[in-house]
């Protein structure tokens, strides 16, 4: 199975800063029709997750434009630019790119 | 409005069997790719399985194969987690997930298994 390791897993982060979280995969992500099913999402305490970025940096409706997704092969990033309280909840990196689709283990993000 | 509602979680013994459904609407269900993730309390998020828009096509992960399988009724805008031989591990909120362009989560229906 394709080994998602999210950094940092705890992130504090003070309101209006900008915020960074590394996902690096175990095999590379790309399939054979050269695409990359690579995608994060957000989950705020208490609700269902939601998709914010997929295939590494198009952002999903209503995401607003301080998400950015980047990167490629094996390597991949999410930059939350000037923190607002909202954001806080965890962040998921996914790849469905093989069979079992899999998540990196989250990182918390909590506004110090 | 789109609505994803899944239902049938609740308490059951080890070894014992459940059928989640997730009832659909508002949006064209037979063109969606449809999937059931898990979460055990207070961890991660796990695929379970999922199925092709006309349900030629069914996966599960390997922790649950032979024990937990996917279905769907594209008249009904119905989809289906049939689960046997239920195990303490399997305790979790079950998600779930229509996958397309656009995505759509239900808000999830607990499992818990125990005696």
């Amino acid at each position: 199975d394709v080994v998602l390791t999210q950094s940092p897993l705890s992130l504090p982060v003070t309101l209006g800063q900008s915020a960074s979280i590394s996902c690096r995969s175990s095999q590379r992500l790309i399939s054979s029709d050269g695409n990359t099913f690579f995608h994060w999402f957000q989950q705020r305490p208490g609700q269902s997750p939601r998709r914010l970025i997929h295939s590494i940096s198009h952002r999903d409706s209503g995401v607003p434009d301080r998400f950015s997704g980047s990167g490629s092969g094996t390597d991949f990033t999410l930059k939350i630019s000037r923190v607002e309280a909202e954001d806080v909840g965890v962040y998921y990196c996914m790849q469905h790119t093989y069979w079992p689709h899999t998540f990196g283990q989250g990182t918390k993000l909590e506004i110090k | 409005e789109v609505q994803v509602v899944e239902s049938g979680g609740g308490l059951v013994q080890p070894g014992g069997s459940l059928t989640l459904s997730c009832a659909v609407s508002g949006f064209t269900f037979s063109t969606y790719w449809m999937n059931w993730v898990r979460q055990a309390p207070g961890k991660g998020l796990e695929w379970v399985a999922n199925i092709n828009p006309d349900g030629s096509e069914r996966r599960s992960v390997d922790s649950v194969k032979g024990r937990i399988s996917i279905s769907r009724d594209n008249a009904k805008n119905l989809v289906y987690l049939q689960m046997n031989s239920l195990r303490g591990e399997d305790t979790a909120v079950y998600y779930c997930l229509a996958w397309g362009d656009v995505n759509y989560w239900g808000q999830g229906t607990l499992v818990t298994v125990s005696s």
